[in-house]
């Protein structure tokens, strides 16, 4: 049974460019959230999408920032035009979607390096 | 509005000795609690997390914690540290009266464990 993935596992980008970050939820797994830790800082809530709905976006930045998880294939965070700022490690989780006590589980994360 | 603070950035303790992780909550209302675990490069690995019922959880690697209802406190404990503890900590939080699925993250404790 395989856990979150995410790929790719590291991305360079220079500045003024889009970085799309992927995410296969566990399986059976329908809830999806992404998360931003900074260096040496803990992890801050960006967005949670079912299956072609988000449901809290409150964490995201207002502009250059969007996810989305489609009917068919992975969830994707998608940043353009990337500042140095945007770099970060960029972490998936999943859960099943059935109650707020569940346990999320999480990818590798995707560390993203914004030249 | 949902808070956890890890008043401890950093916890340093000999291999063989017993280890305390401390984290301290502000929810409006009666929280869920978890504690996670990140190695170098890696994503964040659940340890346990607090439901309803014992205010002693017991999870993986011999890991427990004991919620404290007065004093807002979920602080992880394990009695015989093992050098291969050493790893970042993370306190979370979900408020189950909001019925949200958003969690929040203290800003991680790095545990040292000395042979």
């Amino acid at each position: 049974n395989a856990g979150v993935m995410q790929n790719p596992r590291h991305l360079v980008r220079r500045r003024g460019q889009e970085a799309r970050l992927r995410c296969s939820p566990m399986k059976g797994h329908s809830h999806v959230y992404w998360y931003r830790q900074l260096p040496e800082e803990g992890l801050k809530f960006m967005v949670y999408l079912q299956k072609e709905n988000i449901i809290d976006e409150s964490g995201m930045p207002k502009e250059r920032f969007s996810a989305e998880f489609p009917k068919e294939g992975p969830s994707i965070l998608r940043i353009q035009q990337v500042v140095r700022g945007d770099s970060a490690a960029y972490f998936c989780a999943s859960s099943d979607g059935t109650s707020p006590q569940e346990t999320q589980y999480f990818g590798p994360g995707t560390r993203l390096l914004v030249l | 509005a949902q808070s956890v603070a890890q008043p401890e950035d950093q916890v340093n303790v000999a291999e063989g000795n017993p280890l305390t992780v401390k984290c301290t909550y502000s929810v409006s209302g009666n929280p869920y609690l978890f504690w996670y675990v990140q190695y170098p490069n890696r994503g964040l690995q659940f340890l346990l997390k607090y439901i309803t019922g014992d205010n002693l959880v017991k999870g993986s690697y011999g890991f427990e914690a004991e919620f404290n209802k007065s004093q807002t406190s979920f602080h992880l404990k394990k009695p015989s540290a093992l050098v291969s503890d050493s790893a970042l900590y993370f306190c979370a939080v979900r408020d189950r009266n909001t019925g949200g699925f958003k969690t929040i993250f203290g800003a991680g404790t790095r545990l040292f464990v000395k042979a």
